[in-house]
């Protein structure tokens, strides 16, 4: 079975600074991970993902994420934060193994994100 | 391009009382999912539609949950009766095979809330 790990319930940075929300999965086969972003009162909004190929995937708003296949992990980074990247940030990961649950997305419990002014 | 809708965005109703929230998907998207988050806490699948067929139900209590995608495009998530317990955010996505990689757009989710 398929999981994710996001070790830290809540990141606090200030504002300028670089930001880095962790994430470690395991999986069976090939790992396809993503992160997505839900703002209050809001449904997730996807960031990144990384399928294949090179392992530091560029996303939306500044974001990236550096896919580690030896650590199993799959850190989420911005080099220079913003308050309003204030949010909760969730890793996931999909089954690719085959079966009824093909394309399911296991999330982590996911991480707070404040960026202090 | 309309995202994923769903509605309504609130609910509050009475333990042992019906609830139904509906879905409509990205246009296009021939898969459907429909997803629970409790408070703090990640989605977690209910129920995956291909078209109008449910291929993993696995994870939803059948005892009061059903769900249905009659003309594969639309989809209605019933409860009956809700519980306390029931109380969350209950999440809809849609995704289409044809972008090769399956990503899932996420709808804003109904908050159910059990009184």
């Amino acid at each position: 079975a398929q999981s994710v790990a996001q070790p830290e319930d809540q990141v606090n940075v200030a504002e300028g600074n670089p930001l880095t929300v962790k994430c470690t999965y395991s999986v069976s086969g090939n790992p396809y991970l993503f992160w997505y972003v839900q703002y209050p009162n809001r449904g997730l909004q996807f960031l990144l993902k990384y399928i294949t190929g090179d392992n530091l995937v560029k996303g939306s708003y500044g974001f990236e994420a550096e896919f580690n296949k030896s650590q199993t992990s799959f850190h989420l980074k911005k080099p220079s934060a913003l308050v309003s990247d204030s949010a909760l940030y969730f890793c996931a990961v999909r089954d690719d193994a085959g079966g009824t649950s093909y394309g399911k997305l296991t999330f982590g419990q996911g991480t707070i994100l404040t960026v202090h002014p | 391009e309309a995202g994923v809708v769903q509605s309504p965005r609130y609910k509050i109703i009475e333990k042992k009382q019906p609830v139904a929230f509906w879905c409509n998907p990205i246009s296009g998207h021939n898969t459907l999912y429909w997803y629970l988050q409790n408070l703090g806490q990640g989605p977690e699948l209910l129920i995956r539609y291909e078209n109008e067929e449910a291929v993993d139900d696995s994870q939803l209590p059948k005892d009061r949950f059903s769900a249905e995608r009659l003309k594969g495009v639309d989809s209605t998530l019933k409860i009956q009766p809700a519980e306390l317990g029931d109380s969350a955010v209950y999440l809809c996505a849609s995704s289409s095979w044809t972008s090769g990689d399956n990503e899932q757009f996420f709808g804003p989710g109904t908050r159910l809330t059990v009184l």
